[in-house]
């Protein structure tokens, strides 16, 4: 079980937009530590997506959108694409264990 | 360019040991606190072990304490991780993985194409 919790899959059209949700404890989010996500395409190492909770690093296009709130992240996709077909990670300091964790992953299929 | 390289992985049998290196390349790598995650097949990244920029501080996962030790040598711009009585559930890829920041908890900026670590008989 991930200390980090996310919806196993989320799936939409092309051209929709999608959540996927991060849900975590007082020990974590809710302690105010920053929510990070991360892009794994098929085959490939993961890719940095979201940091400092909203934050995109150069490159990664404004379609992605990240928020917290509470004990909860969340990560939009709009304007969904093919290419946006992807595992997607949910990651942040949880004080408890004194170290970093990740969320179990989501699966975002493009119908 | 940032690069990291992954070396070390390979078969080896339930309680034995194996040395990952990571050879860090592109950034100044004795300023950044230094990660390494695995991910199992077919699973999810699972956080294993964290090493501060001047190597005094360290962590491992629950899982992996006792067994593992993260090291780092700043003079030739790599990382180890040193594992011991390895079990079959610790197979996986293992990435070396950045800060993004010379500070803590920013988010991990890069990652090695990982290094395959097989556990079996």
């Amino acid at each position: 079980q991930s200390v980090l919790t996310q919806p196993p899959s989320v799936s939409g059209a092309p051209g929709q937009r999608v959540t996927i949700s991060c849900t975590g404890s007082s020990s974590n989010i809710g302690a105010n530590y920053d929510v990070h996500w991360y892009q794994q395409l098929p085959g490939k190492n993961p890719k940095l997506l979201i940091y400092g909770n909203t934050n995109r690093p150069s490159g990664v296009p404004d379609r992605f959108s990240g928020s917290k709130s509470g004990t909860s992240a969340s990560l939009a996709i709009s304007g969904l694409q093919a290419e946006d077909e992807a595992d997607y990670y949910c990651h942040s300091y949880d004080y408890s264990l004194s170290g970093s964790v990740f969320g179990g992953g989501t699966k975002l299929t493009v119908l | 360019e940032v690069q990291l390289v992954e070396s070390g992985g390979g078969l080896v049998q339930p309680g034995g040991s194996l040395r990952l290196s990571c050879s860090a390349s592109g950034f100044t790598f004795s300023r950044y606190s230094m990660h390494w995650v695995r991910q199992a097949p077919g699973k999810g990244l699972e956080y294993v072990s964290e090493i501060s920029s001047n190597g005094v501080y360290t962590f491992h996962a629950d899982s992996m304490k006792g067994r593992f030790t993260i090291s780092r040598d700043n003079s030739k711009n790599k990382l180890y991780l040193q594992m011991s009585s390895l079990r079959v559930e610790d197979t996986a890829l293992y990435y070396c993985v950045k800060e993004r920041e010379t500070s803590s908890w920013t988010g991990f900026d890069y990652w090695g194409q990982g290094a395959l670590v097989t556990v079996s008989s």
